[in-house]
């Protein structure tokens, strides 16, 4: 079974302070793909993010950086230096052939970025 | 604008009562994806498309919910004799292979 555990329920932090969402994944298939989405509170899902199973190499966009662990089937996404506009529920999602490539989702870290 | 565009992006109707939701994907995106959200969850599958095939219906997708892609093009969610659990946000995506990129959402609500 595939599954995407997201700890982190809620996580509130100052301005300016690096914060690191967790994600944490399942699956038998040897070729998957991981991705971060981000929904603001207007709502609509933005992509941030795939990455393929057999790259493991870290990801920086930005003040954005994507740090994923095969050893620990782990997807971590680093915000650094925080910002308000960063507010918003962060997904983790998961797909794979075995899946028809639809997408299994975390249940969402709530970030909440104050001034 | 060439991003995925749902219509309308809000809907108030009473218990009882049939709507439709419409989606234009991405142009050149075979897949087209149904989800529902309701507050503080994840988005939860509901169907997809690959060009005009519905290949996949979730069990969540009742029989008072029916999805059509009829050219392989924009695609149209029904549901019928509306319940107040339906009340959520419907969202549509569509893919080329792997990345889902996802419109604004339709917001039903049923009173």
């Amino acid at each position: 079974a595939q599954k995407v555990t997201q700890a982190q329920t809620e996580i509130s932090v100052v301005e300016k302070e690096d914060v690191t969402l967790d994600c944490v994944y399942e699956t038998r298939d040897t070729t998957y793909y991981l991705f971060w989405y981000k929904q603001p509170p207007s709502g609509e899902l933005v992509f941030l993010i795939r990455r393929n199973s057999f790259d493991e190499q870290n990801e920086i966009s930005g003040r954005y950086s994507w740090n994923f662990q095969k050893s620990t089937s782990s997807f971590n996404f680093t915000i650094t230096a925080s910002q308000v506009v960063d507010s918003a529920v962060y997904f983790c999602a998961l797909s794979s052939m075995d899946s028809n490539y639809q997408l299994i989702w975390g249940a969402g870290t709530k970030l909440i970025i104050k001034p | 604008d060439t991003g995925v565009s749902q219509d309308p992006r809000h809907k108030i109707t009473k218990r009882g009562q049939n709507v439709t939701f419409r989606c234009d994907p991405i142009s050149e995106h075979n897949r087209l994806y149904w989800y529902r959200q309701t507050l503080g969850q994840g988005p939860e599958f509901l169907t997809y498309f690959q060009n005009e095939a519905q290949l996949e219906k979730s069990r969540l997708l009742s029989d008072r919910f029916s999805a059509e892609r009829p050219k392989g093009s924009f695609s149209t969610l029904e549901i019928q004799r509306t319940e107040q659990g339906d009340s959520a946000m419907y969202l549509c995506a569509s893919s080329h292979i792997n990345e889902q990129f996802f419109g604004p959402g339709t917001r039903l609500t049923v009173l």
